[in-house]
């Protein structure tokens, strides 16, 4: 039993590029999160979705974008890498909704020069 | 000031010992409280789950809820080396589903 998967686990990348980050879980958890990780920071939610086509704005959404084909996929789009944007960014899923119950991937650590 | 604080420590004892960890938050509405433990360039992952007041107890760990004083703990008794990792509050209102406030962490290092 898998998980939570996250690829990549590293990336670098320039100012201005764009990535994907990807996610992908094996439960069958409708619930789907992402979040980022800064040093001294409590975790920021991104973007979250309660399902298969249905996705919403978290707390710190500008610069990134979701989408959300299959129960499986949830990945975060990176448009126009910005410095700002250099964190740990964890995917996590959840089989109820409430959120207080999330299975968390392995992060990618990504770093914007 | 943060919605949620805790020591970022390190938080420095020798193995057997009983841990105590807290966090304090400001927002009363807080109803759901959480205990994430998260290893080195690991993802988080639960240790307990509350809701409102009281204790909950799960092997090793228990967890207290105290809203008069807008305070919780997480207690590790007969701590172990493998317990030395970076422990995460995080905690949401009734009326919001999904929007977890996260303290920063606590790095416990637990000494042979």
């Amino acid at each position: 039993n898998a998980g939570v998967t996250q690829t990549p686990k590293f990336r670098i990348l320039k100012i201005g590029q764009s990535m994907t980050l990807q996610c992908t879980q094996d439960m069958n958890h409708n619930y789907m999160y992402w979040y980022r990780q800064d040093p001294g920071m409590g975790l920021k939610l991104i973007y979250y979705s309660v399902g298969a086509g249905i996705t919403d704005k978290g707390e710190v959404p500008n610069g990134y974008n979701v989408s959300r084909s299959t129960t499986e996929d949830f990945p975060l789009r990176l448009e126009l890498a910005a410095p700002s944007q250099t964190s740990v960014y964890f995917c996590a899923s959840s089989p109820r909704g409430g959120n207080t119950e999330a299975f968390f991937g392995q992060g990618t650590r990504l770093t914007v020069v | 000031q943060k919605e949620v604080e805790q020591d970022p420590g390190p938080l420095s004892v020798p193995e057997g010992a009983i841990v105590s960890l807290n966090c304090t938050y400001s927002n009363s509405a807080f109803q759901y409280f959480m205990w994430y433990r998260q290893y080195s360039r690991k993802g988080p992952e639960l240790l307990m789950y509350t809701y409102s007041s009281g204790n909950k107890e799960d092997g090793r760990f228990t967890a207290q809820v105290d809203k008069s004083s807008k305070y919780i703990s997480l207690f590790i008794r007969d701590s172990q080396p493998s317990d030395s990792a970076t422990y995460l509050c995080a905690m949401r209102p009734m009326d919001s589903n999904y929007q977890l406030i996260w303290g920063a962490g606590t790095k416990l290092i637990i000494k042979p």
